[in-house]
């Protein structure tokens, strides 16, 4: 399968600080991009959806203006979580796919951020 | 009711026996159905798809899909320690949208 790499795989900030999540595509262009959060013995909820050179679509209940994506390129798109708090702290997954809805779609490697 | 719903184990199974994960929808217009294995701490990995009613088989894993029942399940042939993990269910419902289950976590006892 194709090889989906997010950067960094654990991270450990100071609450009120931002921290940016990469996502890349290796060996294909990824017109949509998807971000997961997973709370421990939970499912992947998902964030937003994002499309290159377009405006992310988030969730109902997922502040547009906290979790900052941006999808500049066909291979990466990123996620910024700003003014981050304790509660922030989970598991934040991509995934990204070549083609339309019935493309599959292939997981990074998942980011472990803690906020303290 | 939530979308996507499993057993959440954990399931313990012997060494060489069949594990029997199951999965139920709520949206009867799903037509995409997915079993993902999810190692602690790590992201999900596809492991089956099924689109049409009936069974499917690939290696040791087999998924059956009712969709008159809103009903899927995976079965694993001869339970290995190294499939000891969380298994995922997700649905593609008929927005479009994939939906996970809160998994089912699989111990494998030797």
């Amino acid at each position: 399968g194709a090889v989906v790499s997010q950067h960094p795989s654990r991270v450990i900030c100071k609450s009120g600080t931002s921290v940016k999540i990469e996502c890349r595509s290796l060996d294909f262009q990824a017109t949509t991009m998807f971000w997961y959060r997973q709370f421990p013995k939970q499912s992947l909820m998902l964030m937003a959806t994002s499309n290159e050179g377009s405006k992310a679509t988030y969730e109902q209940g997922v502040e547009k203006d906290k979790f900052l994506i941006n999808h500049a390129s066909l291979t990466l798109s990123t996620l910024t979580v700003t003014s981050a708090h304790p509660e922030d702290s989970s598991f934040y997954i991509c995934s990204a796919r070549e083609g339309g809805e019935n493309t599959e779609a292939f997981f990074g490697q998942g980011t472990r951020l803690t906020v303290v | 009711q939530k979308e996507v719903e499993q057993n959440s184990g954990p399931l313990s199974v012997p060494e060489g026996a069949i594990a029997s994960l199951n999965c139920t929808y709520s949206d009867r217009g799903s037509q995409s159905f997915f079993w993902y294995r999810q190692y602690s701490g790590k992201s999900p990995e596809l492991i089956m798809s099924i689109y049409s009613n009936g069974d499917k088989e690939d290696g040791r894993f087999t998924a059956q899909l009712n969709k008159a029942s809103q009903y899927v399940s995976l079965l694993i042939r001869d339970s290995q320690p190294s499939d000891s993990a969380t298994y995922l269910c997700a649905v593609k419902n008929s927005w479009g949208k994939l939906q996970f289950g809160a998994g089912t976590q699989v111990v494998v006892t030797p």
